[in-house]
């Protein structure tokens, strides 16, 4: 079974500075992994996603990610955050080649506060 | 293309009863998965459906059911409601092939339980 492990559980940031999300996984097998964002009082909104490839991903509102595959992370990072970034982030992961196994596990969540 | 849409958006119920929450996945999306959101267990896998088939299932007690219909739309139903189960339920589309793929979620179904 996979695991998600978000390493802080909340991260205050000032606008315009940068901020980084860490996201660590565990599983024996080899995984998909995702971003996803939820603003207040709405779902969850993709940011980006790893399913093979580069290991360096961009998403929407200027986010990235790296696979780091002997590390076993996916950390998210923005150089210049906005105000509306402010909101919960959650990482995911699923197991591609794992029969009938089509469910993300999510990881409990960051809420980034952005502060002007 | 319109996005997943959950009906109805907040529900209040109360202990012992039953609810149905409705989800429409994105047009030509086949696989539709339900998620518990709840501030003391995050979110939580309840079950996805694929093909009016019920493909995998979380670790939830039988109270919790759901059905997908030839038109994808998929419902959940919870009976004889507890205090616990108030939560944000969350429904999430994908195309549904053969290995996982994106799912794109709808804004959530808040159910209060009384």
């Amino acid at each position: 079974a996979q695991s998600v492990t978000q390493l802080d559980s909340q991260v205050p940031v000032f606008e315009e500075a940068p901020v980084e999300l860490r996201c660590n996984y565990s599983s024996s097998v080899s995984v998909y992994l995702f971003w996803y964002v939820q603003y207040p009082n709405q779902g969850l909104q993709l940011l980006l996603k790893y399913l093979s490839g580069s290991t360096l991903v961009k998403g929407i509102n200027g986010f990235e990610a790296e696979f780091n595959k002997s590390q076993t992370s996916f950390h998210l990072r923005k150089p210049s955050v906005h105000i509306s970034d402010t909101a919960e982030y959650f990482c995911a992961v699923s197991q591609p080649h794992v029969s009938n196994d089509y469910k993300l596990s999510f990881g409990a969540g960051t809420t980034v506060t952005v502060r002007a | 293309k319109a996005g997943v849409t959950q009906t109805p958006r907040y529900l209040i119920k109360t202990r012992g009863q039953q609810v149905t929450l409705s989800c429409s996945p994105i047009s030509g999306h086949r696989s539709v998965s339900w998620y518990q959101q709840t501030p003391g267990q995050g979110l939580q896998f309840l079950f996805e459906y694929f093909s009016e088939t019920q493909r995998n299932k979380g670790n939830f007690p039988g109270r919790f059911s759901g059905r997908q219909f030839s038109n994808s739309r998929s419902e959940m139903n919870v009976s004889t409601l507890e205090l616990g189960d108030s939560a944000l339920y969350l429904c999430a589309s994908s195309l549904g092939g053969g290995v996982p793929d994106t799912q794109y979620f709808g804004p959530g179904t808040r159910l209060t339980v009384l």
